[in-house]
């Protein structure tokens, strides 16, 4: 079965501060992964996956094949950070399923 | 702007109706996912179609159906509305690896 696990529904840290949003995933096959965000009053929207290897925005994601974990980090929060965080599976037949998301709050 | 477009924006009714959503992908992409997102379920997904075919089901309820069209657009019926039916029901389209989401209908069952 596909799972996706954000075990933090809220994750608050001030400004300039190291954030990391954790994801595991239950899937057994070869997944790929998605970080989405959502901003306040706007669509979701893809951060970034884990086949680019890109870093948007200052966040980054490794995939873990072996904690099958795809944690969110940024080392230096920012204010505009602020939005909830989605982690994503695909697996089988292109499904496309979403964690419960992490609401990031930075303050000033 | 994503190019996925849900009408309406907010729906209202009462228990026991029945309503349709809509999503027009974004031109080209084959295939469209449907979502509820509540505040303590997060983003669920409820049914994916690809070029017109049911291609993955996920945790969508028997009083819910969906369809894809030939033009590509997709419709969520849902109907025997319940007050826990009330949420904001994303669809997203999309081709390869990355999905488009549109901003979602917000359904209200009173």
């Amino acid at each position: 079965a596909q799972r996706v696990t954000q075990p933090e529904k809220l994750l608050s840290v001030f400004k300039g501060a190291p954030v990391e949003l954790k994801c595991n995933y239950s899937y057994s096959g070869s997944p790929e992964l998605f970080w989405y965000v959502q901003y306040s009053r706007q669509r979701l929207q893809l951060l970034l996956r884990h086949i680019s290897r890109e870093s948007i925005k200052g966040f980054t994601a490794d995939l873990n094949k072996g904690e099958t974990s795809f944690h969110l980090k940024k080392p230096f929060a920012q204010e505009e950070d602020s939005a909830m965080y989605y982690c994503a599976l695909r697996g089988s037949a292109d499904k496309l399923i979403f964690g419960t998301g992490t609401r990031l709050q930075v303050f000033p | 702007d994503s190019g996925v477009t849900q009408t309406p924006k907010h729906l209202i009714t009462a228990t026991g109706q029945r309503v349709t959503l809509r999503c027009s992908p974004r031109s080209g992409d084959l295939s469209v996912y449907w979502y509820q997102q509540s505040l303590d379920q997060g983003l669920q997904f409820l049914i994916q179609y690809y070029n017109g075919e049911e291609r993955a089901k996920g945790n969508i309820l028997e009083r819910f159906s969906a369809q894809q069209f030939p033009d590509l657009h997709s419709e969520l019926n849902l109907s025997s509305l319940e007050l826990g039916d009330s949420a904001l029901y994303f669809c997203a389209s999309g081709r390869d690896t990355e999905a488009f989401f549109g901003q979602g209908t917000r359904l209200t069952v009173v």
